[in-house]
């Protein structure tokens, strides 16, 4: 089955502080996109980075990058700066094939920002 | 923007009820996605459409069905809740030109009594 592991169920930072959420994912396919997903308290999922498996280069956006090893299938979110609006659940995903199938997530980790 | 909606944010049903679940999507989207959350399983596909009238089971399709019969909106029924189906539920929509472009919904916690 594939699948999605992330091995920390919390995590807790300090304000202004760098933070990395782990993930690895198991999956036979050679083509494939990974997402991580924020889920704040209001519940609205909200991307935040996706990174194509075909691209070695990591992608970041903003304060959010990725560190994208292919071959330890293994696919960390980095969150520098961290301010309090970064509390939430954070999902890792992947989608393969034509898109059609469906997100496979991991069970989330949730982050806890302290001021 | 893209906007997912979904009927209801809290729904209370009691067992053996019919429940019916919609989500209505704006951007003229192909493909659209039934998940269910649940703490500490993270979020699980019961079902998908990439076309009107069309649908695929995914992880978890047992005790659930949907309807697509337009394409803007996507139906999830418990056909008899149960309490093992209290969960959160969240729709999504994709276009079929996209690998990665999910939008969710607000989500749907229903609570079967």
């Amino acid at each position: 089955a594939q699948t999605v592991t992330q091995s920390q169920p919390e995590m807790s930072v300090q304000e202004a502080e760098t933070v990395t959420l782990s993930c690895t994912y198991d999956t036979s396919e050679s083509d494939y996109y990974l997402f991580w997903y924020k889920q704040p308290p209001s519940r609205q999922m909200i991307l935040v980075i996706r990174q194509e498996a075909y691209k070695q280069q990591n992608a970041t956006e903003n304060r959010f990058s990725v560190n994208f090893q292919k071959a330890a299938k293994s696919f960390s979110l980095k969150i520098s700066d961290s301010q309090l609006g970064d509390a939430a659940m954070y999902f890792c995903a992947y989608i393969t094939g034509g898109g059609a199938d469906g997100l496979t997530f991991g069970k989330g980790t949730h982050l806890i920002i302290q001021p | 923007d893209v906007k997912v909606t979904q009927s209801s944010r809290y729904l209370v049903k009691r067992t053996g009820e019919k429940v019916f679940l919609e989500c209505v999507q704006d951007m003229d989207h192909e493909n659209m996605f039934w998940y269910r959350q649940d703490p500490g399983l993270g979020l699980r596909l019961i079902y998908f459409s990439y076309d009107v009238k069309m649908k695929e089971k995914g992880d978890i399709p047992e005790g659930y069905s949907v309807s697509r019969e337009k394409k803007e909106r996507f139906s999830l029924i418990l056909e008899s809740a149960s309490t093992n189906q209290t969960s959160m539920y969240l729709c999504a929509s994709s276009p079929r030109a996209s690998l990665y472009e999910q939008y969710f919904g607000p989500g749907t916690r229903l609570t079967v009594t």
